[in-house]
């Protein structure tokens, strides 16, 4: 079955800029998702990318697809501490069913 | 737009007992969706897919007469956790999918925090 793969921490300081990394095993993915999941609460849809695309920023959002590779990316620029959650990336498949696979979650500590 | 709740957002019930969770979709109507469970500091797990008007589809190893799902509109879809046990706490979230985008992205709601004592 499909499979995503997601580092478990990332800790950057304030200001900096923080790079979310995700590699998944689906080739026919259609869409590529990140969302983000503060403590107790749903997911947040942040931004999503079509897998013929390679990059799509979105304000301090920027989102790179290596397809070849099976590797998505998010970097956050100016990383707040609001900015401090779980981040999840998810793929979707092209198949009837369209199901959608979440990764394994990283968790972001923004630093003071 | 695309606001997805989910009520109640916390229980805490007996064993034995049964607990029933809505996901409703406020200002949008949504043909699919979607149950998860989520274990602490664990990612999201695909129970099944609710369609307006039919069964729902199960995923592998989901128990369905035990998560009992009911869609019977296009903005309300039920999750009942029949006979609970503790090993059926969790964290339960659904998500709504909006029919006609372009994305047919999914809109989650805020979780029901479920605690079976």
């Amino acid at each position: 079955g499909e499979d995503v793969e997601q580092s478990l921490f990332l800790s950057v300081r304030e200001g900096d800029s923080s790079v979310i990394n995700c590699t998944y095993t689906d080739s026919s993915s259609t869409y590529l998702y990140w969302y983000k999941q503060e403590p107790g609460a749903g997911l947040q849809l942040l931004t999503y990318i079509f897998s013929n695309m390679d990059m799509k920023q979105d304000q301090r959002l920027t989102v790179l697809l290596n397809k070849k590779d099976k590797h998505l990316s998010l970097r956050i620029a100016d990383t707040q501490t609001g900015d401090s959650a779980i981040y999840f990336c998810a793929e979707k498949n092209s198949g009837g069913y369209q199901k959608v696979t979440f990764g394994t979650g990283t968790k972001l500590q923004v630093i003071p | 737009g695309a606001v997805v709740s989910q009520h109640p957002s916390w229980v805490i019930c007996k064993s034995g007992t049964s607990v029933k969770i809505e996901c409703r979709s406020l200002d949008f109507q949504a043909t699919t969706m979607f149950w998860y469970r989520q274990f602490p500091k664990q990612s999201l797990m695909l129970m099944a897919t609710s369609n307006e008007g039919s069964k729902a589809t199960y995923e592998q190893g989901v128990e369905k007469d035990k998560f009992l799902i009911n869609h019977a509109s296009l903005t309300l879809s039920t999750l009942t956790v029949t006979s609970a046990h503790p090993e059926d706490s969790s964290f339960y979230i659904c998500s709504a999918r909006v029919a006609g985008r372009p994305t047919e992205t999914q809109y989650f709601g805020p979780g029901t925090r479920l605690l079976v004592l």
